[in-house]
């Protein structure tokens, strides 16, 4: 069965410095990655996705994302944070068998302190 | 812009009185998905739409049913809802096509609050 661990419910970063959410996914399959955005009383929003082609995914809003088969993990990154990106984050994986129904880790919560 | 809908954003019930909520899409995606999320928690998904056919997870309460009418509607019904149903509800779409994976498209939600 597939899973999903995000490292961290809470993460606090300043204003500036770099975003590192950390994510390890288990597969008996190759996987389909997502980091998904979710703000306060809204739905999630897609900021970038692994679909086997290149390692390195970049998204929006200056996120990207790395593939790392080896280590089971797809880490998001982003250089300088900006006070627009305080939200949760979640990873989820899936694969193309049946509904490709997502499977969710249990989210980060990412504060940025001014 | 494309997009997937769901009203109310806010709905408030009473316990044991039945309630639905919608999504509409006009995305024209086979897949349709709804997903309790509750605070602090990640979505769990409770059912999907594979075009017409319907399919529950394994956990989901009988209490929650599903109607799918047309590739644009889909509709979640909590036949007596109790205070753990108290949750934000998303539908999702997406076009699951067979030899490629698409992402899935969220809708705002429905926040249900069960007095």
């Amino acid at each position: 069965a597939q899973s999903v661990t995000q490292l961290g419910s809470h993460v606090s970063v300043s204003e500036g410095a770099l975003v590192l959410l950390r994510c390890n996914y288990s597969s008996s399959v190759p996987p389909y990655l997502f980091w998904y955005v979710q703000y306060p009383n809204q739905g999630l929003q897609l900021l970038l996705k692994y679909t086997s082609a290149a390692t390195l995914v970049k998204g929006i809003n200056g996120f990207e994302a790395e593939f790392k088969k080896s280590e089971t993990s797809f880490h998001l990154t982003k250089p300088s944070a900006h006070m627009s990106d305080a939200a949760e984050y979640f990873c989820a994986v899936s694969d193309l068998r049946g509904a490709q129904k997502l499977v969710f880790g249990q989210g980060t919560r990412l504060t940025i302190n001014p | 812009d494309a997009m997937v809908i769901q009203n109310p954003r806010y709905q408030v019930t009473q316990f044991g009185k039945p309630v639905t909520l919608s999504c509409s899409q006009t995305l024209n995606h086979n897949v349709m998905y709804w997903y309790q999320q509750k605070s602090s928690q990640a979505p769990k998904l409770l059912f999907h739409y594979y075009d017409k056919d319907f399919n529950n997870e394994a956990d989901t309460p009988d209490n929650f049913q599903s109607r799918r009418p047309n590739t644009s509607f889909c509709f979640l019904d909590i036949r007596s809802p109790g205070l753990g149903d108290a949750a934000m509800y998303l539908c999702a779409t997406s076009r699951a096509l067979a030899g490629s994976m698409d992402e899935q498209f969220f809708g705002p939600g429905t926040r249900l609050t069960v007095l």
